[in-house]
């Protein structure tokens, strides 16, 4: 069964390191997103992208925060300038259609520790 | 704007208890309705789904129906086993994807 998939599975680094966190959404998916969820609090939702471009972020997505579809299969999420409060597992999920309709296939997550 | 607003956990029931988690949404238009389930150590998988007012959405013996005239989407199981035991959240899509804050349920034997 087709899935999505999500390196690392855990990532530690120091403050003010920039990271990159990748997935690999399920082949014939127009839609990507990026959640977040800080340990036993809610699932956020960060960004969504279509098209190669976002078509919709939260106020959570701040400037720190950029992804991209280099190469037609990997969905990058990167963070320049980590902070502590960015630890959290970040879920990365596809859809063949527009989420009001469609399921979200998410990834097993990225746990990134900040320190 | 939208958002979803689910029953604080934690849940503790015994095997075979019935299960009620209420869910109620907030939206402009007509979402569509999700109830997903995480494992421990695991991604969100979905649980069921409702794309419009009355569906019934189940799945794994577990039921949720759209109710536009409350607005609930509450996930019901009439029977839960150790194996039950999660995190469920109650997600709202009408652009993209609002989740609940989570209710964690642990199913004693």
């Amino acid at each position: 069964e087709p899935e999505v998939t999500q390196t690392p599975s855990h990532q530690v680094t120091q403050m003010g390191q920039e990271v990159i966190l990748r997935c690999v959404p399920i082949s014939n998916h127009l839609y990507f997103y990026w959640y977040r969820q800080i340990l036993g609090q809610k699932v956020e939702f960060l960004v969504s992208f279509y098209n190669n471009e976002i078509s919709e972020k939260s106020e959570i997505f701040d400037d720190q925060f950029s992804v991209e579809r280099p190469d037609g299969s990997n969905f990058t999420l990167k963070i320049r300038s980590t902070k502590l409060e960015d630890s959290a597992m970040y879920f990365c999920a596809s859809s063949e259609i527009l989420a009001s309709t469609g399921e979200l296939f998410f990834g097993e997550g990225s746990r990134l520790t900040v320190l | 704007g939208n958002s979803v607003t689910q029953m604080e956990g934690p849940v503790t029931l015994s095997e075979e208890a019935f299960l009620t988690i209420n869910c109620t949404y907030t939206a402009t238009g007509y979402p569509s309705l999700f109830w997903y389930v995480q494992y421990p150590g695991e991604g969100l998988q979905l649980l069921l789904k409702a794309t419009k007012a009355d569906d019934k959405g189940s799945n794994k013996g577990f039921e949720a129906t759209y109710r536009k005239e409350t607005t609930s989407f509450h996930l019901e199981k009439g029977s839960v086993q150790v194996s039950d035991s999660a995190v469920y959240f109650c997600a709202l899509s009408a652009y993209d994807m609002r989740f609940g804050a989570g209710t964690r349920l642990t199913v004693k034997p």
